[in-house]
């Protein structure tokens, strides 16, 4: 149901663009992301709807942002810092299911 | 502040059973809808079950791994959901978290908050 790419990296001070992509059928999907960096729990960034607009968790930066692209859901980060080195999630849901994406793994260089 | 903990996890034999607690504060508990998630070492999070609100019935749904070994509870008047655990096997060793699901609002169907965890290791 959500597909994501194994593995991203961008420079310290650049932005990247991570991608979740919804299946055939689901297109229409709200998404939410969530962030785990190394040896926590994961942390809920927010929802990303299928026009586009988006609600953030408490406290998380102005430097994450999603939008939306017909079936892909995106998280952009700008200015990455070196704590943005994380896992990063996806998550959808319906009648009775949770599905999570397989992650994405974010490499500040 | 809004916060989830959860306890209770520990060792345990292959078919044995473990209750987990997760304690809830910061927010009105009963309108919300509460959900279990695990994570295998090195492996993403997995979604076990979740328990509605009284108010939408109270029912839970669980992940095809878990269903008929795991039962998701809530006690509305202290602010607690559980998760029993049986028939455990050494796949089910993970963290297992607690999550909201706040109902009715802007983030309605995403986990909003995660607890820290408490981890299972089931072994022999």
């Amino acid at each position: 149901v959500l597909t994501q790419s194994p593995s991203a990296s961008a420079s310290l001070g650049a932005s990247v663009k991570l991608t979740c992509t919804l299946s055939s059928g689901h297109s229409g999907y709200s998404i939410a992301w969530h962030q785990q960096q190394p040896q926590k729990g994961p942390r809920y960034l927010m929802k990303v709807n299928r026009d586009g607009s988006h609600t953030k968790g408490d406290g998380i930066p102005d430097r994450f942002s999603g939008s939306t692209s017909g079936a892909e859901r995106h998280l952009t980060i700008s200015s990455l810092q070196s704590e943005d080195e994380a896992d990063y999630y996806c998550q959808t849901w319906d009648t009775d299911i949770q599905v999570f994406g397989g992650g994405t793994k974010l490499t500040v260089l | 502040d809004v916060q989830l903990v959860e306890s209770g996890g520990g060792f345990v034999k292959p078919g044995g059973s473990l209750r987990l607690s997760c304690a809830a504060s910061g927010f009105t508990f009963p309108t919300a809808w509460m959900n279990w998630v695990r994570q295998a070492p090195g492996k993403g999070p997995e979604w076990i079950g979740q328990i509605k609100s009284v108010r939408d019935g109270g029912t839970a749904a669980y992940g095809a791994p878990v269903k008929g070994r795991f039962t998701i509870s809530r006690d509305d008047s202290e602010n607690m959901v559980y998760l029993q655990l049986t028939s455990l096997k050494s796949e089910d060793t993970a963290v297992y978290y607690c999550t909201r699901d706040l109902r009715y609002g802007p983030t309605t169907g995403a986990f909003d908050i995660w607890g820290q965890g408490t981890t299972v290791t089931v072994s022999s």
